[in-house]
């Protein structure tokens, strides 16, 4: 059992470029959520999912957008990378509201030089 | 945004010591309580899901216990081993029925050998 997957694992960027952060799980969750990682401020959520169609913005969602066409993909897209966005990025996923455990992906360390 | 607070911020104690700490947050509109182990290079591993007032819960040489009227959990330790070392971290949801989870900063333990 996979769990959640994100690609890729590491990825440097130029200012201004774009990329997109993929995560999948298989676990038939319907909820799904991007966080960033910043060092001492803990987790911030980005954006989230409830279920197939439907995100809302979290915390922190200036400058990334996402889209949730299927119950198993979450991805995450940079249009327009800036220095700021240097983080690492956590896709998660749970089975119900929020009382029940969210499952991590391995993250994704980005760099925008 | 829920103000999820933890202390102290990092702890280092020796192998075989007990050890606690504490993750505060607001107990109006409590829903439900998270802790999340993270290893270095890890992603972060749920420990336990609490959600009542007065809930103990165990796995191992490790509880947690909740006040959700005064508004903070305890982690507890027993007999600390250097493989403990990680850093803790407690969520909450924002309010009853949120799909979000927010995050404390983590506690980071080191177990000196």
């Amino acid at each position: 059992n996979a769990g959640v997957t994100q690609t890729p694992k590491f990825r440097i960027l130029k200012i201004g470029q774009s990329m997109t952060l993929q995560c999948t799980q298989d676990m038939n969750h319907n909820y799904m959520y991007w966080y960033r990682q910043d060092p001492g401020m803990g987790l911030k959520l980005i954006y989230y999912s409830v279920g197939a169609g439907i995100t809302d913005k979290g915390e922190v969602p200036n400058g990334y957008n996402v889209s949730r066409s299927t119950t198993e993909d979450f991805p995450l897209r940079l249009e327009l990378a800036a220095p700021s966005q240097t983080s690492v990025y956590f896709c998660a996923s749970s089975y119900s509201r929020m009382n029940t455990e969210a499952f991590f992906g391995q993250g994704t360390r980005l760099t925008v030089v | 945004i829920l103000n999820v607070e933890q202390s102290p911020q990092s702890l280092h104690v020796q192998e075989g010591d007990s050890t606690n700490f504490t993750c505060s947050f607001p107990s109006s509109n409590f829903y439900a309580l998270h802790w999340y182990r993270w290893e270095t290079a890890k992603s972060p591993e749920a420990l336990f899901v609490m959600t009542l007032n007065g809930d103990e819960k165990k796995k191992g040489r490790i509880s947690a216990t909740l006040n959700t009227k005064e508004g903070y959990s305890y982690l507890y330790i027993k007999g600390s081993q250097p493989e403990d070392s990680a850093t803790y971290l407690c969520a909450s949801p924002a309010q009853t029925g949120a799909n979000n989870l927010f995050f404390g900063t983590g506690t980071r333990l080191t177990v000196i050998p």
